[in-house]
């Protein structure tokens, strides 16, 4: 089976750019979230879907991002404008069902640098 | 306070070797908690599920404390390919949903020859 779906891998782009990043989760996970990860803050949520839906949103840091998931195959994750501040790997997850047991997978991650 | 705190490390040791890898939480509401490894500019994955009464994986032993809130991690007879970052992850669910997972920064193992 296909794991979770992540594009690009890697995206270099300057300052004030958009930037999308898209997932593929695993067939039939109702669940997905979007994490960021950087040296300094670890690994962070920043949103989280079930069914589609988006759950919380808190960890968004700010207006400039935006996440959404028209369907249970697809989900985006976008940065405008982008900022060097954004640069960090950007993980896509999805999980089984319901229930606080519950484990996640993970994408490979898309490595964003903003210049 | 951090909600998840690990020992950064980095835990040099010899192949072989037993080491042990602690974690603290704050949020005493907390239902579930796991260990996941993450290998060098890869994705984490998951590692174990730990369990009240304490559960072993192979050579992996994982225990909870609920009353200190604390997570244990032991890796017994060390191997080269041990080597990663081991993170401490817990997850406040609230009725019954998934709520989410927080992780903690990790703790880096190296396992030398």
């Amino acid at each position: 089976d296909a794991g979770v779906i992540q594009s690009p891998r890697h995206e270099v782009t300057e300052m004030g750019q958009e930037v999308t990043l898209r997932c593929k989760p695993i067939s039939g996970h109702d669940y997905l979230f979007w994490y960021r990860q950087t040296m300094m803050r670890g690994l962070e949520l920043l949103i989280y879907f079930n069914n589609n839906v988006p759950i919380d949103d808190s960890g968004m840091p700010e207006d400039r991002f935006s996440a959404k998931m028209p369907n249970a195959s697809f989900s985006t994750l976008k940065i405008q404008p982008s900022e060097p501040r954004d640069s960090a790997v950007y993980f896509c997850a999805s999980s089984p069902g319901t229930g606080a047991g519950r484990s996640q997978y993970f994408g490979p991650g898309t490595r964003l640098t903003v210049l | 306070r951090k909600e998840v705190e690990q020992d950064p490390g980095p835990f040099n040791v010899p192949e072989g070797a037993t080491v042990a890898f602690n974690c603290t939480y704050s949020n005493s509401a907390s239902q579930s908690f796991f260990w996941y490894r993450q290998d060098c500019r890869k994705e984490p994955k998951l590692l174990m599920s730990v369990y009240s009464s304490g559960n072993e994986d192979g050579r992996f032993t994982a225990q909870l404390n609920r009353a200190s809130q604390y997570i244990s991690l032991l890796i017994r007879d060390s191997k080269l390919s041990d080597s990663a970052t081991y993170l401490c992850v817990v997850n406040v669910g609230y009725g019954g949903s998934q709520g989410n997972l927080i992780f903690g920064k990790g703790t880096k193992l190296s396992v030398k020859p």
